[in-house]
């Protein structure tokens, strides 16, 4: 049981929006940064958001994240075959003084 | 180029010990704050361990508390986590992660060491 929640998977159509969420408390999202991940099959997870919306060198603008309150949301417009994907929520909790990521989202682009 | 190249995974039975080792490169190890993240086969990632970049705090998960270990050397830039009492559910691969400099987001990560805990 993951401490951050995500939806099992989401689907969409090549050039279309998507959007994942993620829920979380007030010891983790509702008070600390969050990050979002990109894991292609059989790779290790990638940056893709950090600072609620801010996309590391070469992360096209294609993503982007939102934070209110406990929640997050992580968007992916204009979406193509290669983002096929696993993505992931994370951020650190000041009660359990740990870090703790949703359980991860796979993407299936139709 | 950020460099992070773990190191040290095998087959243990369960009770036994393993020593990971994460070498890095391309940048300034001593400047930052490091983590170790773990996934379980056709599992979704947990986070395991963080050290501060001076070795002056650590944190462990539960699940691994009182039996991993996190410990790095800065001249060597190399950070270790060495694991005791070995449980199967420890079964994994080991990724070594660097945090970004504002501790919020880890921008980089090693390719992973598997670790199988089996008798």
């Amino acid at each position: 049981q993951s401490v951050l929640t995500q939806p099992p998977s989401v689907s969409a159509a090549p050039g279309q929006k998507v959007t994942i969420s993620c829920s979380g408390s007030s010891s983790n999202i509702g008070n600390n940064d969050v990050s979002w991940y990109q894991q292609l099959p059989g790779t290790a997870p990638k940056l893709l958001i950090y600072e609620i919306n801010k996309r590391p060198s070469g992360i096209p603008d294609r993503f982007s994240a939102s934070k209110s309150g406990t929640s997050a949301t992580l968007g992916i417009t204009g979406l193509q075959t290669g983002d096929e994907a696993d993505y992931y929520c994370g951020a650190w909790d000041n009660i359990l003084s740990a870090g703790v990521f949703g359980g991860g989202t796979r993407l299936t682009v139709l | 180029e950020v460099q992070l190249v773990e190191s040290g995974g095998g087959l243990v039975q369960p009770g036994g010990s393993l020593r990971l080792s994460c070498a890095a490169s391309g940048f300034t190890f001593s400047s930052y704050w490091m983590h170790w993240v773990r996934q379980a086969p056709g599992q979704g990632l947990v986070w395991v361990s963080r050290i501060f970049n001076d070795e002056s705090n650590t944190n462990y998960a539960d699940s691994v508390k009182g039996r991993f270990t996190v410990s790095r050397d800065n001249a060597k830039k190399m950070m270790y986590l060495q694991m005791n009492s070995l449980r199967v559910e420890d079964t994994a691969v080991y990724y070594c992660v660097r945090v970004t400099f504002a501790g919020s987001g880890y921008d980089f990560w090693g390719p992973g060491t598997l670790v199988t805990v089996s008798s």
